[in-house]
């Protein structure tokens, strides 16, 4: 049990489509992640929340739109994906302490099929 | 900018066999390394971690130097079980405006047989 809970945990949806994917961490951190995993390719990062402020956008085209409500909660926001699109989306969250050494703790991803 | 190369997967191992996954680093300045572990199915874990140069990490049998000579933060363990299976990734961390930006590398998939 990481702390770190995703929803849904698998989800097919069409081109036209709008879905929200949603993380939730109950560690008291500061900072979270969304992270894209595809096959065959490294772990990318796409978007950074430090005490609810967006520190980093990856060049993640538009039709991917995040919201950090709270130091709590992270979502995604989905429309018009495309098929390439298809990957595990994961989120992550830290301490977000700076300068520090810190260790990112993952949930468990929600699978994405654009079909 | 920062990357990380990990050895190329899948491994395929025996039970009780030795094992080295090589990572290679590029980064500027003094970033602390990381091994996680991604079992099927889940999300990632943090397996071991080292902050410094010379620095060890290990947990569950699974160790790893920071050699800052060699850019270099090999995994190893003395005895893999079936159990071990599993996507190993090497990564580096970098801060950017308080918050940590993982780097990582392609992942290598263990695979170990009875």
């Amino acid at each position: 049990e990481t702390g770190v809970t995703q929803t849904p945990r698998h989800l097919v949806m069409g081109m036209t489509n709008k879905k929200s994917l949603k993380c939730e961490q109950h560690l008291g951190h500061n900072a979270m992640y969304w992270y894209k995993q595809s096959a065959k390719k490294p772990l990318e990062l796409m978007f950074v929340y430090n005490f609810k402020e967006q520190t980093e956008n990856n060049s993640v085209p538009s039709r991917f739109s995040p919201e950090c409500p709270n130091s709590s909660h992270l979502f995604l926001h989905l429309h018009t994906l495309q098929p390439e699109d298809s990957a595990l989306y994961l989120c992550a969250s830290s301490q977000g302490t700076p300068g520090g050494q810190e260790t990112q703790y993952f949930g468990p991803g929600t699978r994405l099929l654009v079909l | 900018g920062d990357s990380v190369t990990q050895m190329e997967g899948p491994v395929t191992l025996s039970e009780e066999a030795f094992l080295t996954i090589n990572c290679t680093y590029t980064a500027t300045g003094y970033p602390s390394l990381f091994w996680y572990v991604q079992y099927p199915g889940e999300g990632l874990q943090l397996l071991l971690k080292a902050t410094k140069a010379d620095d060890k990490g290990s947990n569950k049998g699974f160790e790893a130097t920071y050699r800052k000579e060699t850019t270099s933060f090999h995994l190893e363990k003395g005895s893999v079980q079936v159990s071990d299976s599993a996507v190993y990734f090497c990564a580096l961390s970098d801060l950017i405006q308080g918050a940590q930006k993982l780097v990582f590398g392609q992942g290598t998939r263990l695979t170990i047989n009875p």
